[in-house]
């Protein structure tokens, strides 16, 4: 099985809102990654987790936070966004160390903040 | 530092007519280069990678890539294109960070499919 599963598929919500992206996968991979992507430009890189420890943060805002509970499932809370985070959140994970690294992505949340 | 160039913003071919996207990095080290895939509102889909050994490279849906140290490129080619092949194609270098990797993308290549 090599798939990322992500949900919602899609979110709208205020700037005043609390919601949260989920990402799972059953792949037994131990690194996940968040991803931004605006209209027609390539993914961002947000966060790394590798073993359920925060890696790398590429200088996210914090309004914007991520959470490994478990080596399987990655979240990514929102509170307080600002409208031009609307955009696509990817989620990815891939084998630790980079002969095997080559990293599977979900399907994607589509964000609108109004 | 590392960096991916994807030339071609936008590429339109003819069903059943041969296929030929650029992709140019520069790495400091031996790369490890990537091709993705990208329909329209969905997630990237990994076509086939290049770590070593053998420079012509197969991957999924017919496509493959030759690796060219000479010429910093890894190009992507398909001898005849059909129309689902219609979507962002996406070249990417990666490096180790710790346990973990992380990709440089180039901006992308728009391939239109005509019937």
């Amino acid at each position: 099985d090599t798939e990322v599963t992500q949900t919602p598929k899609h979110l709208v919500m205020g700037m005043t809102n609390k919601k949260s992206l989920k990402c799972e996968q059953h792949m037994g991979h131990r690194a996940m990654y968040w991803y931004k992507q605006k209209a027609k430009k390539p993914p961002e890189l947000m966060f790394v987790y590798s073993y359920e420890k925060l890696s790398i943060n590429e200088s996210v805002p914090s309004r914007f936070s991520p959470e490994c509970p478990n080596s399987s499932l990655l979240n990514l809370h929102l509170h307080a966004l600002q409208p031009e985070d609307s955009a696509l959140y990817l989620c990815a994970s891939s084998q630790p160390g980079l002969a095997t690294g080559e990293q599977y992505f979900g399907p994607g949340t589509r964000l609108t903040v109004t | 530092a590392q960096s991916v160039t994807q030339p071609d913003i936008h590429i339109t071919v003819s069903e059943g007519a041969s296929l030929e996207l650029r992709c140019n990095y520069s790495y400091g080290a031996t790369p490890y280069l990537f091709w993705y895939v990208q329909s329209p509102g969905q997630g990237l889909q990994l076509l086939l990678k290049y770590f070593s050994g053998d420079t012509l490279v197969q991957g999924i849906k017919g496509f493959e890539a030759e690796f060219k140290r000479s010429q910093s490129s890894f190009n992507l080619r398909k001898p005849s294109v059909h129309w689902s092949d219609a979507a962002e194609y996406f070249c990417a270098v990666g490096r180790p960070t710790g346990t973990a990797s992380k990709l440089t993308f180039g901006t992308g290549t728009r391939l239109q499919v005509t019937l």
